[in-house]
């Protein structure tokens, strides 16, 4: 079974940087997985931020930044303000036509 | 500006059907693929099926697969998702999202709860 992982909960100061990671059970994510990472306030749809790696979205602040780091794809927010206090998801594309999402990680700004 | 609106949530029994629409507007609908991704409450975001811009290629994620289907009519601007066989953990919102290469417009979802 395909699972992608991503950490369940992180924390970070205002200002600070900060980098989630999202992973694959069988393997490495490379840039053929397409990664996508999206943000979720409670209550509300996501809004997607990262798309391709490290596409930003329309709108999206260069403080949110994608990439692989060693066999994962990344995310970084750099200068973390309140209002980066979200949920973090990230979808891998494994082929033939089937996306998993990862289980997401909630993001404290304290 | 591109809007997508889904309906047709509700709460029903299990075993019962369920269709869901989702209304688009804003673009040029019959142009893109599309997906359905659903969020049982308090949990994360699961992909459940994708349907590319002409109907013709359809994929589903093994939890809905032979319960669920992904249909459009490009004429209404409307995105389907026909499920039958409806179990408790079915329970979610369901997205419908617009397909740019990548999961691009998400709509505000519709709430489809299986209870009995």
């Amino acid at each position: 079974q395909t699972v992608v992982t991503q950490e369940p909960s992180f924390s970070v100061s205002p200002g600070g940087t900060v980098t989630l990671t999202c992973g694959f059970n069988s393997g490495s994510v490379s840039p053929t997985f397409y990664p996508s990472w999206f943000q979720q306030t409670p209550g509300q749809a996501p809004r997607t931020l990262i798309y391709n790696t490290d596409t930003r979205s329309s709108g999206v602040p260069d403080r949110f930044s994608g990439s692989i780091l060693g066999n994962k794809a990344a995310l970084t927010i750099t200068g973390a303000q309140a209002n980066d206090e979200s949920s973090y998801f990230c979808v891998l594309y494994m082929g033939s036509g089937i996306w998993v999402f990862g289980g997401g990680t909630k993001l404290t700004v304290l | 500006q591109v809007q997508l609106v889904e309906s047709g949530g509700g709460v029903v029994r299990p075993g019962v059907s369920l269709r869901l629409s989702c209304a688009a507007s804003g673009f040029t609908f019959r142009s893109f693929a599309m997906h359905w991704v659903r969020q049982a409450p308090g949990k994360g975001l699961e992909w459940v099926a994708f349907i590319r811009s002409d109907g013709n290629n359809k994929y589903y994620a093994d939890s809905v697969k032979g319960r669920f289907t992904v249909s459009r009519d490009n004429s209404k601007n409307t995105l389907y998702l026909q499920m039958n066989s409806l179990r408790a953990e079915d329970t979610a919102v369901y997205y419908c999202v617009k397909d740019s290469g990548y999961f691009d417009y998400w709509g505000q979802g519709t709430l489809v709860t299986v209870s009995s």
